[in-house]
């Protein structure tokens, strides 16, 4: 079974710009979470999203959001980049959104 | 509030020797408790998890954690390191169903194995 796939795997965005990741859940799991990971530290919660809704959201700011589509996959747009948007992001999908969450590689994003 | 303290960011240890990783943590309500590993460019991976029932849990790649309530900790364990044990470990804490799956991640530890 194909684990939890993200995209793209890296890319370099300039200040100021915007941007989009994408995940795709494991089959079956109806809930997606995001995670920034800066270099040097522990993930940080951003969003969860369950059934479409978001469920929770973490301490950011609304230069970033979210959506879950139909078939529960989930893009994250972050606005305006700043230099210290750069990080990895994570995406995480589990059954219900509180049994065990499995994660993707993640999309390593460097702003300039 | 939830919250992880992980005690140490790098630890070394030799191979063959214990690994000992420390976790405290903070929650109001029973948390449900995780380890994960990192290795280099790589996602996490679940190494085990503690919900309910039995304190000591049993994990992959021979690891193993005691919750203890008392101490508000959840120390993680192996008897003997490997060289592919080399990575960094999270452990995490969940408020359960109360916070729908949102991980509160402690600042991590690397771990070095030395031959």
């Amino acid at each position: 079974d194909a684990g939890v796939t993200q995209s793209p795997t890296h890319l370099i965005k300039t200040r100021g710009q915007q941007v989009t990741l994408r995940c795709s859940p494991i089959s079956g799991h109806k809930s997606v979470s995001w995670y920034q990971q800066v270099l040097g530290q522990g993930p940080q919660f951003i969003f969860q999203y369950y059934e479409k809704e978001e469920r929770g959201r973490g301490n950011f700011p609304d230069r970033f959001s979210a959506r879950q589509f139909p078939n529960y996959s989930s893009e994250l747009n972050v606005n305006a980049l700043l230099l210290g948007d750069s990080a990895l992001y994570l995406c995480a999908s589990s059954r219900t959104g509180y049994t065990e969450a499995f994660f993707g590689q993640g999309t390593r994003l460097t702003v300039v | 509030a939830q919250s992880v303290t992980q005690l140490g960011s790098h630890v070394s240890v030799s191979e063959g020797a214990l690994v000992l990783l420390r976790c405290n943590y903070s929650s109001s309500v029973p948390p449900y408790l995780f380890w994960y590993v990192q290795y280099p460019n790589q996602g996490l991976q679940l190494l085990l998890k503690y919900t309910t029932g039995a304190t000591l849990v049993k994990g992959i790649n021979g690891f193993e954690a005691e919750f203890k309530k008392s101490e508000t900790s959840f120390h993680l364990t192996k008897p003997s390191a490997h060289m592919s044990d080399a990575a960094e470990y999270f452990c995490a804490v969940s408020e359960g169903t109360d916070s729908w799956g949102k991980l509160q991640f402690g600042a991590g530890t690397q771990v070095v194995v030395t031959p």
